[in-house]
């Protein structure tokens, strides 16, 4: 099966304080690309960082940093300095491509409150 | 650069009239993907297209739903009879290149709401 978990469905944290969100996913591709995308209220869906699943270095970008546990299945999104502007829900997907197919496969999400 | 661009962005319509969500993907963009996201979830993939062909239909219902990529204009997804299960925020996504993994830029949505 294809899918991503995210354990955490709700979680807070204190404004410049650090803040890990939790995913596990299971896929039969030995090569994919793993994804964090941010969501506010808004609704616009925003990728927040991206990873190869070939390389072994964590991508980080900025604030934003994953660790990648590709032996588990873990991809999970560390947030540092957290600002209130991360307020939003947080989802984890990766790419699944199938037959000349390609597709995002999404994680339920996590939605993150950052308290001032 | 734009980017992808829906709309509309609310669309309201009663049980059984039809509904056209349209998606202009970026400018250079060949692929567009249709995903579905239904209160308190994820999003759900439904459709991909490449101009004028439909690469992957598995994620669509097989009833009442269906979408086209013509040559020239937007993408449009049709759901016909609409029923009050098909409330959700339909997201379009686009891609430049071959399916080798490269991101998926989406629009902003358009929230469905049947009454």
């Amino acid at each position: 099966a294809q899918t991503v978990t995210q354990s955490q469905p709700e979680m807070s944290v204190q404004e410049a304080e650090t803040v890990t969100l939790s995913c596990t996913y299971d896929t039969s591709e030995s090569n994919y690309y793993l994804f964090w995308y941010k969501q506010p209220p808004s609704r616009q869906m925003i990728l927040v960082i991206r990873q190869e699943a070939y390389k072994q270095q964590n991508a980080t970008e900025n604030r934003f940093s994953v660790n990648f546990q590709k032996a588990a299945k873990s991809f999970s999104l560390k947030i540092s300095d957290s600002q209130l502007g991360d307020t939003a829900m947080y989802f984890c997907a990766f790419v699944l491509t199938q037959g000349g197919s390609e597709k995002l496969v999404f994680g339920k999400g996590t939605k993150l409150t950052v308290n001032p | 650069n734009a980017g992808v661009m829906q709309n509309p962005r609310h669309l309201v319509r009663r049980r059984g009239q039809e509904a056209r969500l349209r998606c202009s993907p970026m400018k250079g963009h060949s692929h567009v993907y249709w995903y579905r996201q239904l209160p308190e979830e994820g999003l759900k993939f439904m459709v991909y297209l490449q101009k004028e062909n439909i690469i992957d239909e598995s994620g669509m219902p097989k009833e009442r739903f269906s979408a086209e990529f013509p040559k020239e204009g937007p993408s449009i997804l049709r759901i016909q009879q609409v029923v009050r299960g098909d409330s959700a925020a339909y997201f379009c996504a686009s891609s430049a290149f071959e399916p080798i993994n490269n991101e998926q830029f989406f629009g902003p949505g358009t929230r469905l709401t049947v009454l």
